[in-house]
This record gives structure tokens, C-alpha cells and sequence, in this order.
């Protein structure tokens, strides 16, 4: 059974980065795309963007140009980094697999969340 | 971007009784890149239908999904007290990946 674990710290000051890494277990991470996605306590989820196990990424627009997902499949994890980090960015993190084409690029496994809040 | 736009934002029912969700998007989506999750309070998201019809693995049958274009629905027979939660659909006809706001379904 393939178990995803996010992990980081959960408060972060105003303007520093966000990094978080999340662990994989119980399967490989080849073929596989990893995507982070974060929900803002009491609202809707929104993409952050995914990384192939190879290494290619897509990232969402609106975050872009602070976003920076990598892999490292010899230690079956990825990270996301956020920079410049405001209020707005207080969300509970998941990490999720997605197949890809084959299953319309739904997520299929997820990480049980982690809480991070931008706050001196 | 493509919104997503989900409703009704509520949705009251009995046991046994069937719900009917849609996700309205603002332009064409592939029917391979509609996708439904069902949320718990305090839990991850947990996919349900992917594909627009099609079941994840050891989801009950009494979960259907349907539609095309810019319409698509989510069904959901015989309604149990455990199918509360909050509905999501996604797609990745384009990108960005994108979600509706969320269906609340009480029972």
C-alpha cells in the first residue's frame, strides 16, 4: 500500500522560504508524477504544481515564480519550496501521487496534510 | 485557466435518498481529465471518479460520475450517513490543474 508523509516545520515567518518534503513508501516512485496541493484552513484546494520522477516539473502560474519542487528518488521523496512566504500562504500542505495520462491525471494517494502557518 | 464552478454550495438530505452534484467549467474539458474527490473533515481528499465515469479502486458503486463539454455531475445513490462530506471536481484538460470550490452533501 503506498503511504505519502509530509514533513516540515509548521510555522514559518513572513518573507522566509516554505520547505516541506514528503516521503514515499510502500511503492516506487518511477512513472509516477508528485504533486503538492495546499488548502487554506476552510476553504478550497489549489495546485501548487508536480514533478515526474525524472525530474520535469510543471508549476502553477499563479505561484511560479516562488515555487521549486524537486525529487530524489534514491531517498523516495520530493520537496516543495515556497519563497517570499506572506499570510496568504497559511495552508495545509498535502503531497498526492498522480498516474498521469493513464488515469486522467487524478491524484490517487495523498499525504495526511501538514498545517504550515506564516506568522513573526 | 479553466474555473471550475460547483454546485449547489449545500446540499440536505436524507439516508437512501440521492444526490446530484455538478461542476460547470468555463471552457471545454476533456472527458479523460474530469475528476471527483470526496473530503472529510479533518482528512485528505480521497479520489472518487476519475476519467468522468469511471470508479477508483474500492469505491462503491452507488458513486457514478457523468457528463461532457462544460457540464459534468457527480451522483451518488442511496445516500449513507458516511458519504458526508465536501465534493471537489478537478481537471487537467488545461493547465493549470484546477478545482471546483466544493459541494457540502449533509445527511
Amino acid at each position: 500500500q503506498v503511504q505519502l508523509q509530509e514533513s516540515g516545520p509548521g510555522l514559518v515567518k513572513p518573507s522566509e522560504t516554505l520547505s516541506l518534503t514528503c516521503i514515499v513508501s510502500g511503492g516506487s516512485m518511477s512513472s509516477y508524477y508528485w504533486s503538492w496541493i495546499r488548502q487554506p484552513p476552510g476553504k478550497g484546494l489549489e495546485w501548487i504544481g508536480y514533478i515526474y520522477y525524472s525530474g520535469g516539473t510543471n508549476y502553477n502560474p499563479s505561484l511560479k515564480s516562488r515555487v521549486t519542487i524537486s525529487v530524489d528518488t534514491s531517498k523516495n521523496q520530493f520537496s516543495l519550496k515556497l519563497s517570499s512566504v506572506t499570510a496568504a500562504d497559511s495552508a495545509v500542505y498535502y503531497c498526492a501521487r498522480a498516474p498521469g495520462y493513464a488515469s486522467g491525471w487524478s491524484h490517487d494517494y495523498w499525504g495526511q496534510g501538514i498545517l504550515v502557518t506564516v506568522s513573526s | 485557466e479553466v474555473v471550475l464552478t460547483q454546485s449547489p454550495g449545500t446540499l440536505s438530505l436524507s439516508p437512501g435518498e440521492r444526490a446530484t452534484l455538478s461542476c460547470r467549467a468555463s471552457q471545454t474539458v476533456n472527458t479523460r481529465y474530469l475528476a471527483w474527490y470526496q473530503q472529510k473533515p479533518g482528512q485528505a481528499p480521497r479520489l472518487l471518479i476519475y476519467g468522468t465515469s469511471s470508479r477508483a479502486s474500492g469505491i462503491p458503486d452507488r458513486f457514478s460520475g457523468s457528463g461532457s463539454g462544460t457540464d459534468f455531475s457527480l451522483t451518488i445513490s442511496g445516500l449513507e450517513p458516511e458519504d458526508s462530506a465536501v465534493y471537489y471536481c478537478q481537471q487537467y484538460s488545461a493547465t493549470p490543474l484546477t478545482f471546483g470550490q466544493g459541494t457540502k452533501v449533509e445527511i
